[in-house]
């Protein structure tokens, strides 16, 4: 089974502010089969990115991604007040398909 | 657009058996792979299993001997079917669908996710 670790666990980070969060696996996993979600209290997750890069319909181009192998990077480059959430990764290449812990960005 | 909704017993006793459905809107089940997933707070997003539309079944070998899947594509609806639950298999649980390429996959969309509680 393939570890996700993501970190930080817990950025505070301002409005405005840069956020990357990193997504690291245990073993390989093919860039096209990453993916990252971003879930808000009592919703279901939503897709933000796939394929390690591509940005799911209606996204906003703030967001973006990038990595391969063992190491991926979710950015948001300016932080909106609605980007305040838990972000998770996602490897749907190595059966059994897991996901990170979560990364939980709060407001600073 | 497609939507999923879901539904089942939210409530259980030690031992019953976590009985879930997902009803596709907007789209066919004849695609795809369909897919539950569970969250706790301890043990975060746990993929269980999926369902093709010809019937053929993963499942993640931590619950594959308690779980079956099914689905019936004229009724564009999948089940999940967990049995002798403990308070461990508390969670919300989601259906989703898979997209799985060559080029990529992913989980989406999501149903609105079921909270399940095992108490005695």
């Amino acid at each position: 089974e393939i570890l996700l670790t993501q970190s930080p666990d817990t950025p505070s980070l301002s409005l405005g502010e840069r956020a990357t969060l990193s997504c690291r696996a245990s073993q390989s996993v093919s860039s096209s089969y990453l993916a990252w979600y971003q879930q808000k209290p009592g919703q279901a997750p939503r897709l933000l990115i796939y394929a390690a890069s591509s940005r799911a319909t209606g996204i906003p181009d703030r967001f973006s991604a990038s990595g391969s192998g063992t190491d991926f990077t979710l950015t948001i480059s300016r932080l909106e007040p609605e980007d305040f959430a838990v972000y998770y990764c996602l490897q749907y290449g190595s059966s059994p398909w897991t996901f990170g812990q979560g990364t939980k960005v709060e407001i600073k | 657009q497609v939507q999923l909704r879901q539904w089942g017993a939210g409530l259980l006793k030690p031992s019953d058996t976590l009985s879930l459905t997902c009803a596709v809107y907007g789209g066919s089940s004849r695609d795809y792979f369909w897919t539950w997933i569970r969250q706790t707070p301890e043990k975060g997003l746990e993929w269980i299993g999926e369902i093709s539309p010809s019937g053929s079944t993963n499942y993640n070998p931590s619950l594959e001997s308690r779980v079956t899947t099914s689905i019936d594509t004229s009724k564009n609806q999948f089940s999940l079917k967990l049995t002798s639950v403990t308070a461990a298999d508390t969670a919300v649980y989601y259906c989703a669908r898979g997209r799985a390429t060559t080029r990529f996959r992913y989980f989406d969309p999501w149903g609105q996710g079921t909270l399940v509680t095992v108490s005695s």
